[in-house]
């Protein structure tokens, strides 16, 4: 069983707003990714991490930043949200040499108002 | 450019069989994962085809081959449970990026 979480599960939030969605894993993996899936729609990457303090931006343009001081947690801020940042965001994580087999949370769904 | 496509639907019966195929076109190709998505979930890990051949998962398998750029999904004696969206995925360098298709949308009926 995968032990990866995300808090939270819904967020409403106005435009302007300044938010962090939370991700976390139990397993040690060293791989971290942030995804990115309107209702129906394939899995946009938007950045990921191949350890700590390594980040990289992904295929899918972002306005949000993220961060890896910790092996374990690897958070998604978005410094000022906006309508069109209103999607499902999902995280996964993998072990070493198996980036084929990624573990997903159950994501979170934002709606920016 | 990169691109995988697949077919958007498809819909079967329980008890049948049905494939659901993928082609690529990446500028790396490392491999080839299938990935499974109920209504609401979350994506999870089903199968990987490394090389060309077939790999078997219980009622799952999937098939490789590097030289035509595609690669297949098979279900096997569907069931009610296996409805759910399918996605393939190229793992497109050694290190791990995975770039998903759009998806198959499986709908099994009775």
């Amino acid at each position: 069983e995968a032990d990866i979480y995300q808090t939270p599960r819904y967020l409403v939030i106005g435009t302007g707003k300044k938010i962090t969605l939370e991700c976390s894993q139990t397993m040690g993996h060293d791989k971290m990714y942030w995804y990115q899936q309107d209702p129906g729609m394939e899995l946009h990457l938007i950045h990921y991490s191949y350890g700590v303090n390594s980040t990289e931006k992904g295929d899918l343009s972002s306005e949000s930043t993220v961060s890896r001081i910790r092996t374990e947690h690897f958070p998604l801020t978005l410094e000022s949200a906006r309508p069109s940042h209103t999607s499902q965001y999902l995280c996964a994580s993998s072990g070493p040499g198996r980036s084929y087999e990624q573990y997903f949370g159950p994501g979170t769904r934002l709606t920016v108002t | 450019g990169q691109s995988l496509e697949q077919p958007s639907e498809v819909t079967a019966v329980e008890g049948a069989i049905v494939q659901i195929n993928c082609t690529y076109q990446t500028s790396g190709f490392y491999g080839l994962s299938w990935y499974q998505q109920h209504d609401g979930g979350a994506p999870t890990f089903l199968s990987y085809n490394g090389l060309d051949g077939l790999e078997e998962t219980g009622r799952f398998s999937s098939f490789l081959s590097r030289s035509d750029s595609y690669g297949y999904l098979l279900l096997q004696e569907l069931q009610m449970k296996d409805s759910a969206s399918y996605f393939c995925a190229v793992r497109d360098n050694q290190g791990g990026k995975l770039i998903f298709g759009q998806g198959t949308e499986l709908s099994v009926k009775p």
